[in-house]
């Protein structure tokens, strides 16, 4: 898409609690949203997307969710484990058809 | 199965050195990508390539070439390199052809460049 925001930049949260990082996007025509894991000095892995028919996605503790009109997307990870710090970016597929990521969330759980 | 891999894993250069970064993949996926990373703003688009024979610039092409060698492949030249291109630099590949719908990208390890 044109141009993701991501929020929140840095994000701490206990173990055990939840945590959501928000990305909003600008382009009407983009319709896959991606979101990716990269932990210290990895590579982006890709752990859940979405597409724009369908408004909400789980695979076991981590869903995201899709609000087309308001042009948002959502990732949710329930009961966080120190495992799950890392950075986390979302991305968007545009009428470009690049994918266009945001600037990434540092998650931090701590013990 | 190797997935996507680079070459070199780091380098130094020096201001108006060139170098050309590798990227194989051995999935035989059709379209590929080089990204750079740098902190605080995620991963920028450089060049992509949809298919064996194309290639297409990206947000961020100044400085940079690309060659698709074939369709495994992927190369990325810098003739004149400068300090803002010292970053990280990631390749990825998808088994589509650019078409809409982009299936899961799969990255490289990452090539880490200083430019002094």
């Amino acid at each position: 898409g044109e141009n993701v925001e991501q929020h929140p930049s840095t994000l701490s949260v206990q173990e055990g609690d939840s945590a959501v990082i928000k990305c909003t996007y600008s382009d009407s025509a983009s319709n896959y949203f991606p979101w990716y894991k990269q932990e210290l000095g990895k590579r982006p892995q890709l752990i859940i997307d979405i597409r724009s028919n369908v408004g909400e996605k789980k695979d076991q503790r981590i869903a995201v969710t899709l609000n087309k009109t308001a042009k948002h997307f959502s990732l949710h990870i329930t009961e966080t484990q120190p495992e799950d710090s890392a950075v986390y970016f979302c991305a968007d597929e545009g009428s470009a058809r690049q994918l266009t990521f945001g600037s990434g969330t540092q998650l931090t759980v701590l013990p | 199965n190797a997935g996507v891999t680079q070459t070199p894993k780091f380098q130094v250069l020096k201001t108006g050195q060139s170098m050309t970064l590798q990227c194989a993949q051995d999935m035989n996926h059709n379209s590929m990508y080089w990204y750079r990373q740098d902190p605080g703003m995620g991963l920028r688009l450089i060049y992509y390539s949809a298919s064996e024979g194309t290639t297409d610039k990206g947000e961020v092409p100044n400085g940079y070439n690309v060659s698709r060698l074939n369709k495994r492949e992927f190369s990325l030249r810098l003739e004149s390199a400068a300090p803002s291109q010292t970053s990280v630099y990631f390749c990825a590949s998808t088994p589509r052809a650019g078409s809409w719908g982009t299936d899961t990208q799969y990255f490289g390890p990452g090539t880490r460049l200083t430019v002094l």
